[in-house]
């Protein structure tokens, strides 16, 4: 597609239920990568994926979070078991090759998340 | 510990005049850096990259440099616009490491 698309837009979700949020990269780029984003803070990196290579999941903050891309195109984040600390902004990119170094990300309009 | 800063301080300017913004970090050793703009509601977009053994990089009314030993990237945005309002996040590349380290942004204001 022209650009990365991410949905929903918006998620209310209540404290304890499962969400998945999808991504939806450029056509062509193999770097994935999610990050989400609270009120006010910055980009927090989440997890990476880079076409068949396994996965960097550093960022994941708890064992909740879970993330996929299959066919090395669309990707899901999964959050199980959601608490209100989870409420912040999921963001996903792409790039080309391993961005960058020497490339820019291209990054969706995200995904507001809030827990109730 | 390593840190990202950025002027959390919203910096208004009037139109015309030159923006100069502010990233120093701690504890990186980056050998990239780059410049996103990000309006409410949207995704950053890219705007700059600039390398380690880059002192300047220019494009249009926007200029990077990369200072190595202060530790410091400055963004300048020349003969600001309205348009330009905006928050500019910087976010740092490491080799080795395959993800941007982000700061948290300076939300700029430029009055009409």
């Amino acid at each position: 597609g022209a650009g990365v698309s991410q949905s929903p837009s918006n998620k209310v979700t209540e404290k304890g239920k499962d969400v998945e949020l999808r991504c939806d990269p450029i056509s062509g780029h193999t770097a994935l990568y999610w990050y989400r984003q609270s009120l006010g803070q910055g980009l927090e990196f989440l997890i990476y994926f880079q076409g068949n290579s396994a996965p960097d999941k550093s960022g994941l903050p708890s064992d909740r979070f879970s993330a996929e891309r299959t066919g090395g195109s669309v990707s899901t984040l999964t959050i199980q078991r959601t608490q209100q600390e989870d409420s912040a902004v999921y963001l996903c990119a792409s790039s080309l090759i391993s961005g960058g170094a020497n490339y820019g990300y291209t990054f969706g309009s995200g995904t507001r998340l809030t827990v109730v | 510990s390593q840190k990202i800063e950025q002027n959390s301080e919203a910096l208004n300017i009037q139109e015309g005049k030159t923006a100069t913004l502010t990233c120093n970090y701690t504890n990186y050793s980056p050998a990239y850096l780059q410049w996103y703009r990000q309006d409410p509601g949207r995704g950053p977009v890219f705007l700059l990259l600039i390398r380690e053994n880059e002192k300047e990089k220019r494009k249009e009314r926007l200029k990077v440099t990369f200072d190595t030993t202060l530790k410091q990237s400055l963004f300048h945005i020349t003969a600001s616009q309205p348009a330009d309002s905006a928050t500019y996040l910087c976010a740092l590349g490491e080799t080795g490491r395959r993800a941007l380290t982000f700061g948290s942004g300076t939300r700029l204001q430029v009055q009409p």
